[in-house]
């Protein structure tokens, strides 16, 4: 167990749709990121927070958005979903802001079918 | 810009068998090294990692030497079992930044 939640586990729902993803990190840990990991592009690294703050964003579409709340929990809002939104979406925390060498731990994830 | 590249999986191995996963990287810096694992069914979880060149990284019996001159970070493991079969990721990150790059993963499974 990583310590990092994330909820729900599984999620359909239609296309066109909007769902939030939560993610609670580790205790202690200030940074949350987000993933995509699909099966025909791998993780792909979306957004990080620390302590509040958006730090640095990777490949997230316009549609998609996250926040930091003060209990440093995070969300991850999908809206106007397609098909190809359909994917593994991940959560890791990590104790500082910067990269370092600090390790990432990851959440198990919340499965997203978009039909 | 800065990369991370591992083999294209998936490798099949039989029990016993030696691993070797192949991962360089481009960097402008010098970055720290990870290798992460992620089970069927779970999220990633750190193997091992090496901060500086020279360094090996050690778990499980898995190993990994930072080769600057190289700028490589190959994974290997004398004798696989089947319970390693598993998606492996290379990944970096840099020092003072909000960097950190994962490689595409290589899938290993080991054969009874």
């Amino acid at each position: 167990d990583s310590g990092v939640t994330q909820t729900p586990k599984h999620l359909i729902t239609a296309t066109g749709q909007r769902v939030t993803l939560r993610c609670s990190p580790r205790s202690g840990d200030l940074s949350v990121y987000w993933y995509q990991q699909s099966l025909d592009q791998g993780l792909q690294f979306l957004i990080q927070y620390y302590n509040g703050e958006e730090r640095a964003k990777g490949n997230i579409l316009e549609r998609f958005s996250a926040q930091q709340f003060p209990d440093l929990h995070s969300e991850l809002n999908l809206s106007s979903l397609e098909l190809g939104d359909s994917a593994l979406y991940f959560c890791a925390s990590s104790v500082g802001g910067l990269a370092d060498s600090y390790e990432q731990y990851f959440g198990p994830g919340t499965r997203l079918t978009v039909t | 810009g800065d990369s991370v590249t591992q083999m294209e999986g998936p490798v099949t191995l039989s029990e016993e068998a030696f691993l070797t996963i192949n991962c360089t990287y481009t960097a402008t810096g010098y970055p720290s090294l990870f290798w992460y694992v992620q089970y069927p069914g779970e999220g990633l979880q750190l193997l091992l990692k090496a901060t500086k060149a020279d360094d090996k990284g050690s778990n499980k019996g898995f190993e990994a030497t930072y080769r600057k001159e190289t700028t490589s970070f190959h994974l290997e493991k004398g004798s696989v079992q089947v319970s390693d079969s598993a998606v492996y990721f290379c990944a970096l990150s840099f020092s003072g930044t909000y960097k950190y790059i994962f490689g595409t993963g290589t899938r290993l499974k080991v054969l009874a």
